[in-house]
């Protein structure tokens, strides 16, 4: 069964509003989690990871104003787009590790209108 | 950091041939490397891994070689099926727990 669980799983808003989506480890404690965003027909590409207890890093050329991280608890990272635009319309997805295993959520698709 | 390259980006078989996905990695001390299969609107799930003290790992019709010297490893898929239609992402390691992902290739298995 699935170990990473991702909410909302889809999300339709209207640019300039903010888009919250949580991943939750379950059954396991996760200090660290990585958030990825997958544009159509595209490979995952890494945005940032979240830290339990500290500020979260972000990957070259993504805006860490835009994409706020809070690692909230050992079992709980969310993402929130802020002031959505439809250029980042795609697939967000969360992953945490368990072992050398990454566990990924089941993605959430946002479409920004 | 880590680079990884993927070839093919599609690839087209008939059912029950094989089917060769290969990557190339960058970082000589890489020692972890992943294949996640995704299917259309889903989440990428881990098939197979192996790490850098073996040269070949098997799981029933799915086989990954691991070449050090050349910095490459393959996806071997055997007597494929429709159901292994989905796109293949091979990873690597570039920092701890984090994985860089190949460009994908979209297997199409017809029957």
């Amino acid at each position: 069964g699935a170990v990473v669980s991702q909410h909302p799983s889809r999300v339709i808003c209207k640019s300039g509003t903010s888009v919250k989506i949580e991943c939750r480890s379950l059954d396991f404690q996760a200090t660290t989690m990585f958030w990825y965003r997958q544009f159509p027909k595209q490979s995952l590409m890494l945005m940032a990871t979240s830290n339990e207890g500290s500020k979260a890093t972000y990957e070259q050329g993504v805006e860490k104003d835009k994409f706020l991280i809070n690692h909230a608890s050992l079992t709980l990272s969310t993402l929130t787009v802020t002031s959505a635009h439809p250029e980042d319309s795609c697939f967000y997805i969360c992953s945490a590790p368990r072992g050398r295993t990454l566990h990924f959520g089941n993605g959430t698709r946002l479409t920004v209108t | 950091g880590e680079n990884v390259e993927q070839h093919p980006s599609t690839l087209s078989v008939q059912e029950g041939d094989s089917a060769v996905i290969k990557c190339t990695y960058s970082d000589s001390a890489s020692n972890y490397f992943p294949w996640y299969k995704q299917e259309l609107g889903k989440r990428p799930q881990l098939i197979i891994d192996i790490r850098s003290n073996v040269g070949e790992k098997k799981d029933q019709r799915i086989a990954v070689t691991l070449n050090k010297t050349a910095k490459h490893f393959s996806l071997h898929i055997t007597e494929t099926q429709p159901e292994d239609s989905a796109v293949y992402f091979c990873a690597a390691p570039t920092g701890f727990q984090k994985l860089v992902f190949g460009t994908g290739t979209r297997l199409l298995v017809s029957p």
